[in-house]
């Protein structure tokens, strides 16, 4: 089972400051089936980034991705108020499992 | 629009069994995987499984398997997804969610079940 490790487990940033949020897997994500998802409390997660560097539909372009093998980043660019949320990192290339998440919250 | 709406929450005691749905309408049923994902109060996502909606062949992680039941009703576009042996842990919010090629791209809005004597 491929693990994922996501650093850090909470991120304290003010609006208009840059996140920058870590993956890593435990073996190389084949064809960087990779995707990142937020939550924010009470509701469903939202699937952001796919294929890790594709935006989902209606994702804002200061959300990006990159990485490849077993190295991911979900970067955002400037953050609004509604970015303070869980991310989840999520590998589908071989069976299926998420990070633990990271916890981004207003400074 | 793609939908998936689940079925109300549950309270059930240690040993029992339940069974959630997740009704999807929006797009052709048959042509997606549906997952499901569980969330324990204040942790994080796990993945229960996943049902082909056309064929009804399933796949569970390890750690579920023989507990863990994913069926489907073609007519009615609804999945569903039995969990026996309960026990304090599994007490969670299920999510039923649309996959395209992996991705899981649409998500119902969950499922608490909460056991407890």
């Amino acid at each position: 089972e491929i693990v994922l490790t996501q650093s850090p487990g909470t991120l304290s940033l003010s609006p208009g400051e840059r996140a920058t949020l870590f993956c890593r897997a435990s073996q190389s994500v084949s064809s960087s089936d990779l995707a990142w998802y937020q939550q924010k409390p009470g509701q469903a997660p939202r699937l952001l980034i796919y294929g890790a560097s594709s935006r989902a539909t209606g994702i804002p372009d200061r959300i990006s991705g990159s990485g490849s093998g077993t190295d991911f980043t979900l970067t955002i660019s400037r953050l609004e108020p509604e970015d303070f949320a869980v991310y989840y990192c999520q590998q589908y290339g071989s069976s299926y499992t998420f990070g633990q998440g990271t916890k981004l919250e207003i400074k | 629009q793609v939908q998936l709406v689940q079925s109300g929450a549950e309270v059930v005691k240690p040993g029992a069994s339940v069974k959630v749905s997740c009704k999807a309408s929006g797009y052709t049923f048959t042509s997606y995987f549906m997952h499901w994902v569980r969330q324990a109060p204040g942790q994080g996502l796990e993945w229960v499984g996943i049902i082909n909606p056309n064929s009804g062949s399933t796949s569970y992680p390890q750690n579920f398997q023989g507990r863990v039941t994913m069926t489907r009703d073609t007519p009615t576009s609804t999945v569903y997804l039995e969990v026996s042996s309960l026990r304090s842990e599994d007490t969670a919010v299920y999510y039923c969610a649309k996959a395209i090629h992996g991705r899981l791209d649409y998500w119902g809005q969950g499922t608490l079940v909460t056991v407890s004597s």
